[in-house]
């Protein structure tokens, strides 16, 4: 994703709090999302936020928005080994055809 | 509950050869996309779909080409592989109204040597 960005990899310890970090760049965006990748298989949806909305919070996962700064950040809370996974944001572009662009994606290991 | 399925999940060709991936979904999408997913580089997007009868190119359409069968298949053909294209390549479907939440498929990983 040429216009999202974020940190390549993340490590925590099983029960700490992960906060993974992303940087957009279209002040337009009308929705950001947040995907997990488990090994061997495709994307899924955890949640996403829109674009009008600071915060959003969904059991362990809480979202947080600043606009101002084009800064999205997701952050579990109490971090299980299953978390390990590659999360990848995503915003919605406001021109022509509504498609998604997605970031790098963070490479999360949950340590025990 | 099959959702985005895609066929097949691996393949290793020959630098020339051609080849298609096929994908169908069953949640009566109008919108359906393929993606590529090489290390370090995040998902790119080839070709999209947003309805029956209709395809555009993405970000990296060169190489391939697609078709929009039906309303849910939506095949992507490589005509002459190249190295280039050894990548993890995942089609998806979206549909909603006011959040375009993708479906992705489970991936087929392209070997080409």
């Amino acid at each position: 994703g040429e216009d999202v960005e974020q940190s390549l990899f993340l490590s925590v310890r099983e029960g700490d709090s992960s906060v993974i970090n992303c940087t957009y760049t279209d002040s337009s965006s009308t929705y950001l999302y947040w995907y997990k990748q488990e090994p061997g298989a495709g994307l899924q949806l955890l949640t996403y936020i829109f674009s009008n909305m600071d915060m959003k919070q969904d059991q362990r996962l809480t979202v947080l928005l600043n606009k101002k700064d084009k800064h999205l950040s997701l952050r579990i809370a109490d971090t299980q080994t299953g978390d390990s996974a590659i999360y990848f944001c995503a915003e919605k572009k406001n021109t022509g055809f509504q498609k998604l662009v997605f970031g790098t994606g963070t490479r999360l290991l949950v340590s025990p | 509950n099959a959702g985005v399925t895609q066929t097949p999940k691996f393949q290793v060709l020959k630098t020339g050869q051609s080849m298609t991936l096929q994908c169908a979904q069953d949640m009566n999408h109008n919108s359906m996309y393929w993606y590529r997913q090489d290390p370090g580089m995040g998902l790119r997007l080839i070709y999209y779909s947003a309805s029956e009868g209709t395809t555009d190119k993405g970000e990296v359409p060169n190489g391939y080409n697609v078709s929009r069968l039906n309303k849910r298949e939506f095949s992507l053909r490589l005509e002459s592989a190249a190295p280039s294209q050894t990548s993890v390549y995942f089609c998806a479907s979206s549909g909603g109204t006011g959040g375009e939440k993708l479906f992705f498929g489970s991936g087929t990983q392209l070997s080409v040597l």
